[in-house]
């Protein structure tokens, strides 16, 4: 399979908890988005990778969370001491033009 | 007012039955996209759109960008199509989409 790939599929914590989430994307994309998506709504936009660069950051991206992509490849997002309002499905793209995007299957998160 | 609007929310059909899914936005935009996500989460592209109109099996996307606005058909429909579909646009100079709330839509046998 060489479609974007996520890990873990689903991930339950205790509050106060740190969480990592990863994310392989298609093997020739350079370009690699983070969003989130609560229950009933639409993704919302996290943060955007372009190579190994972080150049866009949602407000939504408190400063507990961080996004890494250190060698232009697999990305990793954590959240340090998760809270209940994190509980979310973490969906990571990818894509070689601006206006594609390729999905991966997600990672639900469930904090409590 | 959110910059992308899909219309309806619910949407319940009988096997068989035409469905229209409508997508608005407010923004210049380079493309829209057209998703499906089916429960457990996982997103599938069913269309990337900039003009016109395009057709995949029983599906059809249509865009018209001067009126800001896009429709997704369903053609015969079937329980498989049960699902959520998303509309979210990518806007000009960006990289990341703006998505719809998404259309759950219930295929009845």
């Amino acid at each position: 399979d060489t479609g974007v790939s996520q890990d873990p599929r689903h991930k339950i914590t205790k509050r106060g908890q740190n969480v990592t989430f990863r994310c392989d994307p298609i093997s020739e994309h350079n370009r690699l988005y983070w969003y989130r998506q609560t229950l009933g709504q639409g993704p919302e936009f996290l943060t955007y990778f372009q190579n190994e660069a972080q150049l866009e950051k949602s407000r939504l991206l408190s400063d507990r969370f961080s996004a890494e992509r250190p060698k232009g490849s697999f990305s990793t997002l954590e959240i340090q001491h998760t809270e209940q309002g994190d509980s979310a499905m973490y969906l990571c793209a990818s894509s070689l033009y601006t206006f594609e995007a390729f999905f991966g299957q997600g990672t639900r998160l469930t904090v409590v | 007012k959110n910059e992308v609007e899909q219309s309806p929310q619910n949407l319940t059909a009988q096997e068989g039955e035409f469905i229209t899914i409508n997508c608005s936005y407010s923004v210049g935009i380079s493309a829209l996209h057209w998703l499906q996500q089916h429960p457990g989460g996982g997103i599938v592209s069913l269309f990337m759109l900039s003009s016109g109109k395009k057709k995949h099996g029983r599906l059809i996307a249509t865009i018209n960008i001067q009126e800001k606005h896009s429709s997704l058909h369903i053609t015969a429909s079937h329980p498989r199509d049960s699902a959520v579909y998303i509309c979210a646009v990518c806007m000009y100079r960006q990289g990341n989409l703006i998505f719809g709330k998404g259309t759950k839509l219930s295929v009845k046998p």
